[in-house]
């Protein structure tokens, strides 16, 4: 199966930060990765997918770039309800994977 | 929206079958996927089935004991779940994915975007 490693594990920024999530997958993927959301106590959100399109509704701050092995998801000025856990889901091949997540606090 | 059911305890070995409702959408035009998430941990992808079922795919500890299947007449998704282990603990959400297709000059392609998501069912498995 694909491994995806994010990194870092988690961060605290202050609002209006910009905020770089990395994700690199253990062999080349071409643009198949979603990023999603996820708030405690509560089912993800898909933020992103095929690597750099913004799901309906979701805020033009947030934006994904990469392809192959290496992929950045981007809060371009963080904000205050940005905060959760966002994972990385590789949609290359079966078993689909995610990364381990990366957790966000505001400070 | 989607509405799991089904989740509990359930004992080592023993099986659970979880079901998924979906209402204001038409369900059998969209893949399907089983996501869970044990407790204090990360997501982790479980199995999804296309539109008319025949199509399935699951994680490889899953296989041989979990199978996908779908109801397109009663609006639901389901997981059977048998030879249960503790590690399958976990919060289940079902997802829909409309597989949307992106084109680059005269190339297509379809992702998976699990756009809409239920609340979850928690499965416990306890000797």
């Amino acid at each position: 199966a694909i491994q995806m490693t994010q990194s870092p594990s988690s961060l605290s920024a202050s609002v209006g930060d910009r905020v770089t999530i990395t994700c690199r997958a253990s062999q080349g993927i071409g643009d198949d990765l979603g990023w999603y959301q996820q708030k405690p106590g509560t089912a993800p959100k898909l933020l992103i997918c095929a690597a750099s399109h913004l799901e309906s509704g979701v805020p033009s701050r947030f934006s994904g770039s990469g392809s192959g092995t290496d992929f950045t998801l981007t809060i371009s000025s963080l904000q205050p309800e940005d905060f959760g856990t966002y994972f990385c889901l590789q949609d290359y091949t079966y078993p689909r994977t995610f990364g381990q997540g990366t957790k966000v606090e505001i400070k | 929206q989607l509405v799991e059911s089904g989740g509990g305890l359930g004992q080592r070995g023993g099986s659970l079958r979880l079901s998924c409702a979906a209402s204001g959408f038409t369900f059998s035009n969209y893949w399907m996927t089983w996501v869970r998430q044990a407790p204090g941990k990360g997501l982790e992808w479980v199995a999804n089935i296309d539109q008319s079922g025949s199509v399935t795919h699951h994680v490889d500890s899953g296989k041989g004991r979990f199978t996908i299947s779908r109801d397109n007449a009663k609006n639901s998704l389901y997981l059977q779940m048998n030879s249960l282990r503790d590690e399958d603990t976990a919060v289940y959400y079902c997802a829909r994915d409309p597989s949307p297709s992106y084109c680059s000059g005269d190339s297509c392609a379809t992702f998976d975007a699990l756009d809409i998501w239920g609340q979850g069912t928690m499965v416990t498995v306890s000797s």
